[in-house]
């Protein structure tokens, strides 16, 4: 069984904190994406990687930036978190082209 | 850019009658097409996906529909029950991207009354 692991369940940041959110599976998949979910616009691109140190931009890459070092990791990094980044956080993984993500559980951030 | 327009944001049925969550994509490339259910506090979960060269494909309760020339395809649930309960996201793969990239709906929040 796929899983796919967040770090934090819950973050809390200040107003332009550097905010660090992990994410890490274990079976060897090659693409990684990170979302975020807010209601009533479902869930948004913010960047993906494909391939170790490749990544490309989503729908919404402003603010964010990402890194890839290892396969199994992928990180997202609010580089001066602002009150308008408070949203829940989803990491996914998927094997290759046209199958299906896992996610993770979540990071709820809320940055006051 | 390209978009997934998912209808309606909110369907409340009774126990035992049928569902239809219903989604439009724009992206005429678009290829593959999964399903993916989420209950309150947890993660979104794959609950069946259907590719393009396939007009429609059904797991027990659950059924979807794809209609390419329209651009549209539909999420049936039949003999609904209580846990049957969350918010459901379709989603479209886009273009000819090689990474498997998806866009997601808006999500639709299903409630089965007992």
């Amino acid at each position: 069984d796929v899983k796919v692991t967040q770090s934090s369940r819950y973050l809390v940041k200040r107003t332009g904190e550097k905010v660090f959110l992990e994410c890490v599976q274990d079976m060897d998949h090659e693409n990684m994406f990170w979302y975020r979910q807010d209601p009533g616009l479902g869930l948004r691109l913010i960047y993906f990687s494909y391939d170790v140190k490749m990544k490309e931009k989503g729908d919404i890459p402003e603010g964010y930036s990402v890194s890839r070092e290892k396969k199994e990791r992928f990180s997202l990094i609010l580089e001066s978190a602002s009150t308008n980044q408070t949203s829940m956080y989803l990491c996914a993984s998927s094997l290759e082209f046209n199958y299906g993500y896992t996610f993770g559980s979540g990071t709820r951030l809320t940055v006051v | 850019g390209e978009n997934v327009e998912q209808h309606p944001s909110t369907l409340s049925v009774q126990e035992g009658d049928s569902a239809v969550i219903k989604c439009t994509y724009s992206d005429s490339a678009s290829n593959y097409f999964p399903w993916y259910k989420q209950e309150l506090g947890k993660r979104p979960q794959l609950i069946i996906d259907i590719r393009s060269n396939v007009g429609e494909k059904k797991d027990q309760r659950i059924a979807v529909t794809l209609n390419k020339t329209a651009k549209h395809f539909s999420l049936h649930i039949t003999e609904t029950q209580p846990e049957d309960s969350a918010v459901y996201f379709c989603a479209a793969s886009i273009g000819s991207s090689n990474t498997g990239k998806l866009i997601f709906g808006q999500g639709t929040t299903l409630q089965v009354k007992p």
